[in-house]
């Protein structure tokens, strides 16, 4: 059984491109949650998904920021007109329907705004 | 919010010694997990514990809760160089059907070989 996976691992950007970052959930798994880390920092939440539906987006930032989970694919967590303040680490984790408390994260995507 | 503060930040032992680290949140809770994440790469979770539980094991890993003083600790015995990495805790819950995670800043942990 594959883990959490993300795509790409690495993402250059200039200011005011788009960032797309990709996550597929462990299989069987129809939770999904988003996390930004910064340096020397630990994770803070963005937002989670359940497929078609954003549950809790209290983390995101209002402007330029949005993420979806269609009914088919992968989730994806959008950057619109990217700054320098947006380079971090991405984390997508994923969780079973039942149990749902043990989330399990990909590798991350690091994202470097230039 | 909920938010995971973990003490000391940053460790160094011998290779065989335990390492201690705790963790303090500020509100309820429902659990509490700890993670390890390796420089650069992604968390791999370690253990949950709820918060109608004291102690559990895992292995080499012991974690005890104290939800009177709203804190956790994880102890590493007999630690390896592979445990160099940083810990981080984690709180979450149920409420209304979020289960968001609150991290820590974290521990950095180094096994001296």
């Amino acid at each position: 059984n594959a883990g959490v996976m993300q795509n790409p691992r690495h993402l250059v950007r200039r200011r005011g491109q788009e960032a797309r970052l990709r996550c597929s959930p462990m299989k069987g798994h129809s939770h999904v949650y988003w996390y930004r880390q910064l340096p020397e920092e630990g994770l803070k939440f963005m937002v989670y998904l359940q497929k078609e539906n954003i549950i809790d987006e209290s983390g995101m930032p209002k402007e330029r920021f949005s993420a979806e989970f269609p009914k088919e694919g992968p989730s994806i967590l959008r950057i619109q007109q990217v700054v320098r303040g947006d380079s971090a680490a991405y984390f997508c984790a994923s969780s079973q329907d039942r149990g749902r408390e043990t989330q399990y994260f990909g590798p991350g995507t690091r994202l470097l705004v230039l | 919010s909920q938010q995971g503060e973990e003490d000391p930040q940053a460790l160094s032992i011998q290779e065989g010694e335990n390492a201690t680290m705790n963790c303090s949140y500020k509100t309820s809770i429902n659990n509490l997990q700890w993670y390890r994440q390796n420089s650069g790469r992604g968390l791999v979770h370690l253990i949950l514990i709820r918060s109608n539980e004291r102690e559990k094991h895992s292995g080499r890993l012991r974690v005890t809760l104290d939800t009177s003083k709203k804190s956790s600790s994880l102890l590493i015995t007999a630690s390896r160089a592979a445990d160099t990495a940083s810990y981080f805790c984690a709180t979450g819950g149920h409420l209304y059907g979020n289960n968001r995670l609150a991290f820590g800043k974290g521990n950095q942990v180094v096994v001296i070989p």
